[in-house]
């Protein structure tokens, strides 16, 4: 596998269920990113990892626990989701976030369905 | 604080025209402009980026101009491609952010034989 890929590609849940998305990069890098797009709305970021600690949290719904458990891979679990909450949820990485820009990396994003 | 704007598609152009997808920013400070392109089924790819006043970004045919007095970034290609179809998202990165990219909403090209 290269690049960045994510699992599952769909997922339809129930607003009572608990599911994890997940998310592996195998391009060296250190920084990884959760966003979630909506239709005809902009991107929005979600959380930010660099070398595994959270530096950003876009003022996120608690319903949405990201992980990062070494610098390859990132987690968004989830519980008790509303139906709003339906979108494709990408994930990207770079070689690191912070002043130094450093281009993201896309993975082909997961399509989420609460009903 | 800093966003991003560009024009609403969705946009459907035959084969061989010419495209122009308007974006324009509000920045605190000076960032770095990028267009991202998402195939249907995918993420999103880097298309070109401009980093500094007056610079063009180009690739695949396409052509960006990182204009400062008109804060704008539009995207023009002279013949566009039915492989084309996608859609384009304009996005900033400002350094006075973190470096956080700001994307617009999309513009979804559909190029016809």
């Amino acid at each position: 596998e290269t690049g960045v890929t994510q699992t599952p590609r769909h997922l339809v849940m129930g607003m009572t269920n608990k599911k994890s998305l997940k998310c592996e990069q195998h391009l060296g890098h250190n920084a990884m990113y959760w966003y979630k797009q909506s239709a005809k709305k902009p991107l929005e970021l979600m959380f930010v990892y660099n070398f595994k600690e959270q530096t950003e949290n876009n003022s996120v719904p608690s319903r949405f626990s990201p992980e990062c458990p070494n610098s390859s891979h990132l987690f968004l679990h989830l519980h008790t989701l509303q139906p709003e909450d339906s979108a494709l949820y990408l994930c990207a990485s770079s070689l690191a976030s912070g002043p130094s820009y450093n281009e993201q990396f896309f993975g082909p994003g997961t399509r989420l369905t609460v009903l | 604080g800093d966003s991003v704007t560009q024009m609403e598609g969705p946009v459907t152009l035959s084969e061989e025209a010419c495209l122009t997808i308007n974006c324009t920013y509000t920045a605190t400070g000076y960032p770095s402009l990028f267009w991202y392109v998402q195939y249907p089924g995918e993420g999103l790819q880097l298309l070109l980026k401009a980093t500094k006043a007056d610079d063009k970004g180009s690739n695949k045919g396409f052509e960006a101009t990182y204009r400062k007095e008109t804060t704008s970034f539009h995207l023009e290609k002279g013949s566009v491609q039915v492989s084309d179809s996608a859609v384009y998202f304009c996005a900033l990165s400002d350094r006075d952010n973190n470096n956080d990219m700001r994307f617009g909403a999309g513009t979804r090209l559909t190029v016809k034989p």
